[in-house]
């Protein structure tokens, strides 16, 4: 079956850039998704980034796909301990009739110190 | 606009008790999905529902049941809840393309 694939740990000082990676199998994606999941929190969507794209910004965050490579990154500028965090990189498999069945990766979490 | 609702938000259950966990959306959004999470595993999909009337199993069904009463709610049922069932329950709903989760149900079974 599909995967997808993110290191579990990732430790930046306030102020610097964070970069969480992650690797997917699936050859048809049409969307690719970075959630946040605060602690005791529900998951809350990010961004997400067109499969036909290779770049996406929105205010702090940078998404880039390599969709040869079938890697994706989220780069948060400007790093504050609010975004201290678990980071979700999640695939659309558009199966099953449904509007999007998401495969997740195991999901980053993000230490920032001050 | 509440978005994703779930109800409880906590529950404790003895093994071989039965419960039914309650989701519901008020963004018209036609598919609907359950998970759980579970630390080190990520989320994993145990059913969904496509459109009012239809469900189908996703990657972890075993011992879980569904109901899609209506557009709006998306109920899961354990009929005999085991220790194994301890974990946290995530309804989501999606328009296409875009996929919102609710709050999540932290349950524990002893």
């Amino acid at each position: 079956g599909e995967d997808v694939e993110q290191s579990l740990f990732l430790s930046v000082r306030e102020g610097d850039s964070s970069v969480i990676n992650c690797t997917y199998t699936d050859s048809s994606s049409t969307y690719l998704y970075w959630y946040k999941q605060e602690p005791g929190a529900g998951l809350q969507l990010l961004t997400y980034i067109f499969s036909n794209m290779d770049m996406k910004q929105d205010q702090r965050l940078t998404v880039l796909l390599n969709k040869k490579d079938k890697h994706l990154s989220l780069r948060i500028a400007d790093t504050q301990t609010g975004d201290s965090a678990i980071y979700f990189c999640a695939d659309n498999l558009n199966y099953g009739g449904s509007q999007g069945n998401l495969i997740f990766g195991k999901g980053t979490k993000l230490s920032v110190k001050p | 606009n509440a978005g994703v609702t779930q109800t409880p938000k906590f529950q404790v259950l003895k093994t071989g008790q039965s419960m039914t966990l309650q989701c519901a959306q008020d963004m018209n959004h036609n598919s609907m999905y359950w998970y759980r999470q579970d630390p080190g595993m990520g989320l994993r999909l145990i059913y969904y529902s496509a459109s009012e009337g239809t469900t189908d199993k996703g990657e972890v069904p075993n011992g879980y049941n569904v109901s899609r009463l209506n557009k709006r709610e998306f109920s899961l049922r354990l009929e005999s809840a085991a220790p194994s069932q301890t974990s946290v329950y995530f309804c989501a709903s999606s328009t296409p393309g875009l996929q919102y989760f609710g709050p999540g149900t932290r349950l524990t079974v002893t």
